[in-house]
């Protein structure tokens, strides 16, 4: 069974970049779409975009211009790196496998809290 | 960006109870619409996809109805296990919005 395990640091500096790795077991990355997605008590669930097997990204225009998303085959994992982080950013992330048109996202990695704080 | 929203914020309801869960997006994405429900400390899960089709493993009591911006989604007869928030997001466009939940309380 397809599992997603998210890790990376728990606290950032403001102004840092975040970084997180979801690596999967129990399956391939491939032929599917592979989503970054974050909840905060104030914004409630957020997507943050998408990576598809072959290279393909697609973000939230929110974010965009602080985003990139990477993914690594030969070690079965996908990356998110948020740049110029601020408490804003503070939440529960993330990661999900998802299908050709976006419309399911099935499973969730179990998520990790990361806090943007000096 | 596509705006969803939800109704009841929260409703209180006992075992056995029928539920429905209110859906609304602000323009028309077809049957690009999935629920999940999300328990305290734990990730969201996929009950259903494309307004209407359940999620493999998902009980028969869960079922998803409606196209364009009013969707529903409804327990048939509530159990002590789906005692969750629940969500819907839209899947028409970029970028996937979520609505803001419905919490299931006991009542």
């Amino acid at each position: 069974q397809v599992q997603l395990q998210e890790s990376g640091p728990g606290l950032v500096e403001p102004s840092e970049t975040l970084s997180l790795t979801c690596r999967l077991s129990g399956g391939s990355l491939n032929n599917y779409y592979w989503s970054w997605i974050r909840q905060s008590p104030g914004k409630g669930l957020e997507w943050i975009g998408y990576i598809h097997y072959i290279g393909t990204t697609k973000y939230n225009p929110s974010l965009k211009s602080r985003v990139t998303m990477s993914v690594d085959t030969s070690r079965n994992q996908f990356s998110l790196q948020l740049n110029s982080v601020t408490a804003a950013d503070t939440a529960v992330y993330y990661c999900v496998r998802g299908g050709d048109y976006g419309d399911w996202f099935d499973p969730w990695g179990q998520g990790t809290l990361v806090t943007v704080s000096s | 960006d596509i705006q969803m929203t939800q109704s009841p914020s929260s409703v209180s309801a006992s075992v056995g109870d029928r539920v429905t869960i209110t859906c609304r997006a602000n323009q028309g994405i077809a049957n690009w619409l999935a629920w999940y429900q999300q328990k305290p400390g734990k990730a969201p899960k996929l009950l259903i996809y494309g307004a209407s089709t359940l999620q493999s493993g998902v009980p028969s009591r869960f079922s998803g109805n409606g196209s364009r911006t009013d969707f529903t989604l409804t327990i048939s007869s509530l159990q002590p296990e789906d005692f969750a928030t629940y969500y819907c997001r839209q899947a028409d466009s970029i970028p996937f919005t979520f609505g803001p939940g419905t919490r299931v309380n006991i009542k």
